[in-house]
């Protein structure tokens, strides 16, 4: 595709129920990033895939968040037994290759709401 | 670990006016500086990455410069217009693996 598409735009659940959030990168980029952002915050950093392996999974909050690359594409986030405190946009964002002179290319979001 | 502040959190500005956004950080041991421009409700884009070895970056109306000694970064937007208005970011790299810091941002506002 031309971008990042992220599905859903928006998800609204209820806490304790499991949310899957889907990310398609730029066709190609082999790097991917989970970021998380919470009102008038910046971003911030939850894992970063090299192709199907997750290579720094250093920010994820705690164990009810894990993230799958099986294919080297796609990417789906999972969050179990949802908190409130969980409620924040998703953002996903692409690479080439992964290295530091790379321009990372944003989706335009999920929009979790854990009531 | 790397923290990033962006001051101010908010400007406001009439049409016309040049400005700078400022950014600065922690640990000066960077691989690279990206500005990227938010709008509301959406994704970000980016305007601007800056490599360690270099001192700026210029694209249209926008300059960024980079002092790593110092750790800090500005962004120059030249002859504001209204369609500038949006919330600014900055983000650092420490790794070399993509991996970035984000400041909260800079929220401007140009007025017609």
């Amino acid at each position: 595709g031309a971008g990042v598409s992220q599905t859903p735009s928006n998800k609204v659940t209820e806490k304790g129920k499991y949310v899957e959030l889907r990310c398609d990168p730029i066709s190609g980029h082999t790097a991917l990033y989970w970021y998380r952002q919470s009102l008038g915050q910046g971003p911030e950093f939850l894992i970063y895939f090299q192709g199907t392996g997750a290579a720094d999974d250093s920010g994820l909050p705690n164990d009810r968040f894990f993230a799958v690359r099986p294919e080297g594409s796609v990417s789906t986030l999972k969050i179990q037994r949802t908190e409130r405190g969980d409620s924040a946009v998703y953002l996903c964002a692409s690479s080439a290759l992964g290295g530091a002179g790379e321009t990372q290319y944003f989706g335009p979001g999920t929009r979790l709401l854990v009531l | 670990k790397q923290e990033v502040t962006q001051i101010p959190a908010a400007l406001s500005v009439p049409e016309g006016e040049n400005l700078v956004l400022n950014c600065s950080f922690t640990d000066s041991a960077i691989y690279n500086l990206q500005w990227f421009r938010q709008d509301p409700g959406k994704g970000l884009t980016s305007l601007l990455l800056i490599q360690s070895s270099q001192r700026e970056q210029t694209s249209g109306r926008l300059n960024a410069s980079l002092d790593k000694s110092s750790g800090r970064s500005t962004l120059y937007i030249a002859a504001s217009q209204p369609g500038d208005s949006a919330t600014y970011l900055c983000a650092v790299t420490n790794t070399n693996a993509g991996k970035s810091t984000f400041g909260d941002g800079t929220t401007l506002t140009v007025k017609p």
